[in-house]
């Protein structure tokens, strides 16, 4: 079926750093979205993006929506300990009868460095 | 997670039993869905509804049932519980389908970590 390819799986961060992470598809989303899941948690909504091009931030994220329609990236700056959680990107798919639903890519893990 | 809400967070099963998975949701949202959550699995839809009275599959929906008898509620059905159904399930909801803007943004409720041994 459809993916989702989330890239990296996982990563550690310091204090301070940036953090850049990417989802890619073969099929073109007409939305993007990030989520965020604390450990124990659901997954919360962080980004939503609806155009091509579209370059949207929430704090010290930013997230864009890639031109081509089949990517997008996730971009966490100065990033701080309770950054870490596991990011996934989601957009909604329309063939194969799934009339919209969402589906995710398997998450980018972000850990600090010990 | 404001606003959805799953019982139980934990549950033991032993293979062959049956339980139920209730979701409530108090957004007056038509949508709601159930998911699974494996390992390096990402999430996966498991089904879904439209509306009240309304269900449908999603990628995952074998070994599973579910009812939809009131707007605010959601539940998923184990009927002969196996291994392979050990995950944490996750019920969702949005007021309509992702893609046609913000109306349409998934809300997801903390979790039920299930175990079947």
């Amino acid at each position: 079926g459809q993916q989702l390819n989330q890239s990296p799986q996982s990563m550690f961060i310091q204090e301070g750093e940036d953090v850049s992470m990417n989802c890619t598809s073969s099929s073109i989303f007409n939305t993007w979205l990030w989520y965020k899941q604390d450990p124990g948690e659901g997954p919360v909504l962080l980004i939503a993006l609806y155009k091509a091009g579209e370059l949207t931030s929430n704090g010290r994220l930013t997230a864009q929506f890639g031109i081509t329609r089949k990517d997008s990236f996730l971009n966490i700056s100065a990033s701080i300990p309770s950054d870490v959680g596991i990011y996934f990107c989601a957009g909604p798919l329309w063939s194969g009868g799934s009339q919209g639903n969402l589906i995710f890519g398997k998450g980018t893990k972000l850990s600090v460095k010990p | 997670n404001a606003g959805v809400t799953q019982t139980p967070k934990f549950r033991v099963l032993k293979t062959g039993q049956s339980m139920t998975l209730l979701c409530a949701q108090d957004m007056n949202h038509e949508y709601m869905y159930w998911y699974r959550q494996d390992p390096g699995m990402g999430l996966r839809l498991i089904h879904y509804s439209v509306g009240e009275g309304t269900t449908a599959k999603g990628e995952v929906p074998d070994g599973y049932n579910v009812s939809r008898l009131k707007k605010q509620n959601f539940l998923l059905g184990l009927e002969s519980a196996a291994p392979s159904q050990t995950s944490v399930y996750f019920c969702a909801s949005s007021r309509g389908l992702a893609g046609g803007g913000a109306k349409n943004i998934k809300y997801f409720g903390a979790g039920t970590r299930l175990s079947v041994l």
